[in-house]
């Protein structure tokens, strides 16, 4: 069946723009997480949502930061008045939660953004 | 607060060369280590997911294991197409996965 997918696959913004970003869930899971991944480090958890509870956003670097998540599937991090440090490939993953399968997690290909 | 270090940080093996990679954990109560696959330019793709001190998995080359401190992710025979950088991540305290920086490995024809 059809993975996570992202979109854009590339985005290239100035310094000071808002952002967003999308990503389709796979069909089923009720968990589905951002993070970040900065050149040559690992990844960075930004946000979780699982079904109808409040979004975990302990991750959420600043104010700028914030995601939506729509019927149960697709969601959108939007970043405003993006900076240069937000440069990374934001990524996102899907689970189904809890059971066997534990948090094994689904992951994009990815969005990478840079700010100039 | 949940921690995990990779090591070493980069691997350069020779076709058929064994080796191991090391990821230490700190977690209040583990919930799952996971180790995945990174090509360039694309995003991680699950390989094993381990629960308890002792357990073992297998895939082709790859076979990972795991103490109350530690895992490895043995590679037995290399070939080239096993170039990548592998991810250990644990499910600890917080229901999100704390990742490692990461072992970029090439293997060499």
């Amino acid at each position: 069946g059809a993975g996570v997918s992202q979109s854009p696959s590339n985005k290239v913004t100035e310094k000071g723009k808002d952002v967003e970003l999308r990503c389709d869930p796979i069909s089923g899971h009720t968990a589905l997480y951002w993070y970040r991944q900065s050149l040559g480090q690992g990844l960075e958890f930004l946000i979780y949502f699982q079904g109808n509870s409040a979004p975990d956003k302990s991750g959420l670097p600043s104010d700028r930061f914030s995601a939506e998540r729509t019927g149960g599937s697709v969601s959108t991090l939007t970043i405003q008045r993006t900076q240069q440090e937000d440069s990374a490939v934001y990524l996102c993953a899907s689970s189904l939660e809890g059971g066997q399968g534990g948090f094994k997690q689904y992951f994009g290909p990815g969005t990478r953004l840079t700010v100039t | 607060e949940d921690q995990v270090t990779q090591s070493p940080e980069a691997l350069r093996l020779q076709e058929g060369e064994s080796s191991s990679l090391n990821c230490s954990y700190t977690v209040s109560g583990l919930r799952g280590l996971f180790w995945y696959r990174q090509d360039p330019g694309k995003g991680p793709e699950f390989l094993f997911t381990l629960y308890s001190a002792g357990e073992e998995k297998e895939k082709e080359r790859l076979k990972a294991t795991l103490t109350k401190k530690e895992s490895f992710l043995h590679i037995t025979a290399p070939k080239p197409e096993d170039s990548a950088t592998y991810l250990c991540a644990v499910d600890g305290s917080a229901r999100q996965l704390t990742f490692g920086s990461g072992t970029q490995l090439t293997v060499l024809p």
